[in-house]
């Protein structure tokens, strides 16, 4: 079962907007994980918050938590044409240990237009 | 290159017969996953290891599949009497879990391996 749901499915967006992506989710985590997937390839990891961090950075990603609503947004400033991607909001369970399996969503896919 | 290896990355093979996948891991790795993903999903869990034990294994995991990692080091999923239902990207990841971080360690995930049941 996908715990995780991501919201929108699919962004198109113009070269240089921001692109913000949300993921809810529905048991208490250890920590959250987004990532990203190229078409057809493997998943590349791009952040990792935990349940107790409220917003993290870096470089031009921004995620937040909120675990009393049970959702994380990622922000993506000064989009390029190569954040062009799948990407996906992954939870690490607590009834499960942490640094366990893994529980993604769905995926947004998001287009970034030159 | 240090990252998660798998081999083959591609795999064609008819309904019926045997397919064994490799995951080579990032060496320090003590956990080594196996996930399932099929078109427009995200994803699914299958099967864990710490170091050569396997510690959960989830019920898309029927008795036609079955994971070892011998050593610790690398490991192999085997699919007996393939199904089309099988075809799908196979993701091996690993990470390393030490209490020291806390035991929040990001997976870091190898290019998969596609199966094709024809």
């Amino acid at each position: 079962s996908q715990q995780g749901e991501e919201d929108p499915q699919a962004l198109s967006i113009q070269e240089g907007e921001n692109a913000t992506m949300n993921c809810s989710y529905k048991t208490s985590i250890n920590n959250l994980q987004w990532y990203r997937q190229n078409s057809g390839r493997g998943l590349v990891h791009l952040i990792l918050i935990r349940s107790n961090e409220r917003e993290k950075h870096s470089g031009r990603l921004r995620v937040t938590l909120d675990t009393s609503k049970k959702s994380s947004s990622l922000l993506i400033t000064a989009s390029r044409a190569a954040d062009t991607a799948s990407y996906f909001c992954a939870t690490d369970a607590f009834y499960t240990g942490a640094n366990s399996k893994l529980t993604f969503g769905k995926g947004i896919t998001l287009s970034v237009r030159p | 290159d240090t990252g998660v290896s798998q081999d083959p990355r591609h795999k064609i093979t008819k309904r019926g017969q045997n397919v064994t996948f490799r995951c080579d891991p990032i060496s320090e790795h003590n956990r080594l996953y196996w996930y399932r993903q099929t078109l427009g999903q995200g994803p699914e869990f299958l099967t864990y290891f710490q170091n050569e034990a396997q510690l959960e294994k989830s019920r898309l995991l029927s008795d036609r599949f079955s994971a070892e990692r011998p050593k610790g080091s690398f490991s192999t999923l085997e699919i007996q009497r393939t199904e089309q239902g099988d075809s799908a990207m196979y993701l091996c990841a690993s990470s390393l879990k030490t209490w020291l971080a806390g035991g929040y360690n990001e997976q870091f995930f190898g290019p998969g391996t596609r199966l094709t049941v024809l």
